[in-house]
């Protein structure tokens, strides 16, 4: 089965700062990726998806993920965070062993400060 | 403008009570799915369905049975609930495999 690390259970950024969440994933199958964001007491938002073709994937509110192959990995990037960016950051894959499974990461909180 | 509506919101059971949590989409979705959130373990996939009258294990799906008997709805059920089952539900569902998932607010279930 595959497994899905975020190695980061928290993330403290200062406003206007770039960011980086980290995601590795352990199978290197034909993959399928997202990010997805979770605000307090909400359900999962999808941020962004990477399913084939350009291994830069830019998503809403100007954040953008890479696919990396030979790193099994799928980073999440922003420029410069604003203080609404404050929530929960997962990332999910499903893989060529089963394409109907997702296997979401522990998640990542990300805290915009002023 | 609904999409996924998870029925109740909150609960709390006494251990060795049962319940059915329900979930409504309206957006002809074929495949629906349910998860638990727990504190650092991110969402595990208990059970899912690829289509009405369809179900399939997920990665955690001892203690919970569900039905699928119409396209739009999802119930998934806990015959005998144990303190383990604490958590908080997530449905979501996607027009096909592979492609982005949308999900409901939650079902937030205490078991004591």
């Amino acid at each position: 089965a595959q497994s899905v690390t975020q190695l980061d259970s928290q993330v403290p950024v200062f406003e206007e700062a770039p960011v980086e969440l980290r995601c590795n994933y352990s199978s290197s199958v034909s993959v399928y990726l997202f990010w997805y964001v979770q605000y307090p007491n909400q359900g999962l938002q999808l941020l962004l998806k990477y399913l084939s073709g350009s291994t830069l994937v830019k998503g809403i509110n100007g954040f953008e993920a890479e696919f990396n192959k030979s790193q099994t990995s799928f980073h999440l990037r922003k420029p410069s965070v604003h203080i609404s960016d404050t929530a929960e950051y997962f990332c999910a894959v499903s893989d060529s062993g089963n394409f109907n499974k997702f296997y979401f990461g522990s998640g990542t909180k990300l805290n915009v400060k002023p | 403008n609904a999409g996924v509506t998870q029925t109740p919101k909150f609960r709390v059971l006494k251990t060795g009570q049962s319940m059915t949590l329900l979930c409504a989409q309206d957006m002809n979705h074929e495949y629906m799915y349910w998860y638990r959130q727990d504190p650092g373990m991110g969402l595990r996939l208990i059970h899912y369905s690829v289509g009405e009258g369809t179900t399939a294990k997920g990665e955690v799906p001892d203690g919970y049975n569900v039905s699928r008997l119409k396209k739009q709805n999802f119930l998934l059920g806990l015959e005998s609930a144990a303190p383990s089952q604490t958590s908080v539900y997530f449905c979501a569902s996607s027009p096909f495999s592979n492609q982005p998932q949308h999900f409901g607010d939650g079902t937030r279930l205490s078991i004591l």
